[in-house]
């Protein structure tokens, strides 16, 4: 089976814009999950689709959001662009939403604002 | 807030050396993973330990879990100048499933 795939893998982007992250779970997950990664603090969570609902979100601004579609693709938005949003993005797939289910993880997509 | 902290930060080891990290949580889990960066790049899932489990093996890794202590340490025999990673510890507790992760060990593995 194929991993989870992120597009765009790198973005550059000023402040004030937006931008549109993607991800493509494994094939058969339904639930996708989505960290933050930053130097200062760390791997944080951000939300969690699952059939297409928000299960779960952390403690990020409403400017950042997401969909699921259908096929259990995932979007994640971040709309006004800040510096501290320079970060790298990961999302993560799992079959369904067990706890106990492994949570796997995608390359990640760097995003650096300027 | 990071529920897991790790030490020790960076470690660093001749091949062949074992290397031992460790993991302290601050609430009730259902179960610990363990997972291991490569350069900035996507984590790699290495091992889960369930709240019921004290000790789970797989190939050159061995994991502990106490949860009195509200500890777990990954243990990596035999280590090679591949095993050379970010290696973070994630909790996840209650009815939530995100994963709650550590600050993370950078290892290096020295040919």
């Amino acid at each position: 089976k194929a991993g989870v795939t992120q597009t765009p893998r790198y973005l550059i982007k000023t402040r004030g814009q937006q931008v549109t992250l993607s991800c493509s779970p494994i094939s058969g997950h339904r639930s996708v999950s989505w960290y933050q990664q930053t130097p200062g603090q760390g791997l944080q969570f951000l939300f969690e689709y699952f059939s297409e609902t928000q299960r779960n979100k952390g403690n990020f601004p409403g400017r950042f959001s997401g969909r699921q579609f259908s096929n259990s693709r995932s979007e994640m938005n971040v709309s006004t662009l800040e510096l501290g949003d320079s970060a790298l993005y990961l999302c993560a797939s799992s079959p369904s939403t067990r706890a106990e289910e492994t949570q796997y993880f995608g390359p990640g997509t760097r995003l650096l604002v300027l | 807030s990071q529920q897991g902290e790790e030490d020790p930060q960076a470690l660093s080891i001749q091949e062949g050396e074992n290397a031992t990290m460790n993991c302290s949580y601050k609430t009730s889990i259902n179960n610990l993973q363990w997972y291991r960066q490569n350069s900035g790049r996507g984590l790699v899932h290495l091992i889960l330990i369930r709240s019921n489990e004290r000790e789970k093996h797989s190939g050159r890794l061995r994991v502990t879990l106490d949860t009195s202590k509200k500890s777990s340490s990954l243990l990596i025999t035999a280590s090679r100048a591949a095993d050379t990673a970010s290696y973070f510890c994630a909790a996840s507790s209650g009815s939530a499933r995100q994963l709650t992760f550590g600050s993370g060990t950078q290892l290096t593995v020295l040919p």
